[in-house]
């Protein structure tokens, strides 16, 4: 079974500060991760992904993300925050070696004050 | 290249009507995952098709719930006899199927059983 845990429902930041969206996660063989952010109303978009080799990965509008195998994590970061980031974040998990379907945390609404 | 299409919108049903929601993929990609997200939740594997075949239905719900990918036309996911309860945002999200596969995903389908 392969499951994926967000510690923080609510992460706030002020702007043009660093910020992290937390994520781990559990599977039985080697990941396959993601992360998604969904703005109101709207589907989810696809922000980055991490396969294999270099473990820090770097995505869509600055953000990335540091895969570390030992504390089976995937935090997101970004260096410098911006108002427009204020969303809804998702990591997915999927196990590289079996069913496609991904599994994802429960969300982190991030808030990017002025 | 148009994304992942999803019709309608928002959809509106009483209980014990049935509801259609429709998914056409993104070009080229012949993988359809549908996926549910109840209000405060994260996102739920449902099904995952390719053409004329379901691979993966082990999130379907064994009553009232069906879904298709037929050769011509978009992926159809049908509700039966609806219920307060499945009122939700359904997503629909499509791949091109060759590893390492990313997920795109539609807008959703907003349904409101009243």
């Amino acid at each position: 079974a392969q499951s994926v845990a967000q510690p923080e429902d609510q992460v706030n930041v002020a702007e043009g500060n660093p910020l992290t969206v937390k994520c781990t996660y559990s599977v039985s063989g080697n990941p396959y991760l993601f992360w998604y952010v969904q703005y109101p109303n709207r589907g989810l978009q696809f922000l980055l992904k991490y396969i294999t080799g270099d473990n820090l990965v770097k995505g869509s509008y600055g953000f990335e993300a540091e895969f570390n195998k030992s504390q089976t994590s995937f935090h997101l970061k970004k260096p410098s925050a911006l108002v427009s980031d204020s969303a809804l974040y998702f990591c997915a998990v999927r196990d590289r070696g079996s069913a496609r379907q991904l599994t994802f945390g429960s969300g982190t609404q991030l808030t990017v004050l002025p | 290249n148009a994304g992942v299409m999803q019709n309608p919108r928002h959809l509106v049903r009483r209980r014990g009507q049935e509801a259609r929601l429709r998914c056409s993929p993104m070009k080229g990609h012949s993988h359809v995952y549908w996926y549910r997200q109840l209000p405060e939740e994260g996102l739920k594997f449902m099904v995952y098709l390719q053409k004329e075949n379901i691979i993966d239905e082990s999130g379907m719900p064994k009553e009232r719930f069906s879904a298709e990918f037929p050769k011509e036309g978009p992926s159809i996911l049908r509700i039966q006899q609806v219920v307060r309860g499945d009122s939700a945002a359904y997503f629909c999200a499509s791949s091109p199927g060759r590893e390492p596969d990313t997920q795109y995903f539609g807008p959703g389908t907003r349904l409101t059983v009243l």
